[in-house]
């Protein structure tokens, strides 16, 4: 089975624009993770879509969202873009039941200037 | 609420010595509990889970952890340490696969030749 794959790898935005990073899960999987990962912060947990519904949400400003398609593909969304939002923003998707055994993606890699 | 600790942010081990990176787990129920590894510019693997089967759980590339209930404890081991594994590695706990993953600081391990 093909890993799980995300879009792009690196980005370079200015402050205030908007940005959209999109995760294809392992073929099966129907839940989908977003974590942001800095030096200072360590992993965040930004939310969960299982099945197209967001089932956790982590403790960010509503500028970051997301969404799920019939898929099982998600994409977030980060607008009005702060330099403090650089970071690596990785996904991670499992099956949704059972364990929570979960496959991260190689990240994108997110620079705001 | 649940929380997990990495004692150590950073351990260094000579090649070829053991290796031991804790984690402790703060919750009222026994978790599904996990160790990740990430190399630099990479996602994170999963090396072992525990999932209240077998305390002593093995995983890939020769690391072992040991789920101690009274000790709430889910430390990480590995007899012999191998210059591939200097690496940056995360303990993680979660209730049920409903619920999101709670991930500790991680601890960066070096391995000096």
């Amino acid at each position: 089975k093909a890993g799980v794959t995300q879009t792009p790898r690196y980005l370079i935005k200015t402050r205030g624009q908007q940005v959209t990073l999109s995760c294809s899960p392992i073929s099966g999987h129907r839940s989908v993770s977003w974590y942001q990962q800095t030096p200072g912060q360590g992993l965040q947990f930004l939310f969960e879509y299982f099945s197209e519904t967001q089932r956790n949400k982590g403790n960010f400003p509503g500028r970051f969202s997301g969404r799920q398609f019939s898929n099982s593909r998600s994409e977030m969304n980060v607008s009005t873009l702060e330099l403090g939002d650089s970071a690596l923003y990785l996904c991670a998707s499992s099956e949704g039941t059972g364990v929570k055994e979960q496959y991260f993606g190689p990240g994108t890699r997110l620079t705001v200037t | 609420a649940q929380s997990v600790t990495q004692l150590d942010s950073h351990v260094s081990v000579s090649e070829g010595t053991p290796v031991l990176l804790r984690c402790n787990y703060s919750s009222s129920y026994s978790p599904s509990l996990f160790w990740y590894v990430q190399h630099p510019n990479k996602g994170l693997q999963l090396l072992l889970k525990y999932t209240s089967a077998a305390t002593l759980v093995k995983g890939i590339n020769g690391f072992e952890a040991e789920f101690k209930k009274s000790e709430t404890s889910f430390h990480l081991t590995k007899p012999s340490a191998h210059m591939s594994d200097a690496a940056e590695y995360f303990c993680g706990a979660t209730k049920t696969s409903y619920d999101k993953v709670i991930f500790g600081p991680g601890t960066s391990l070096s391995v000096i030749p």
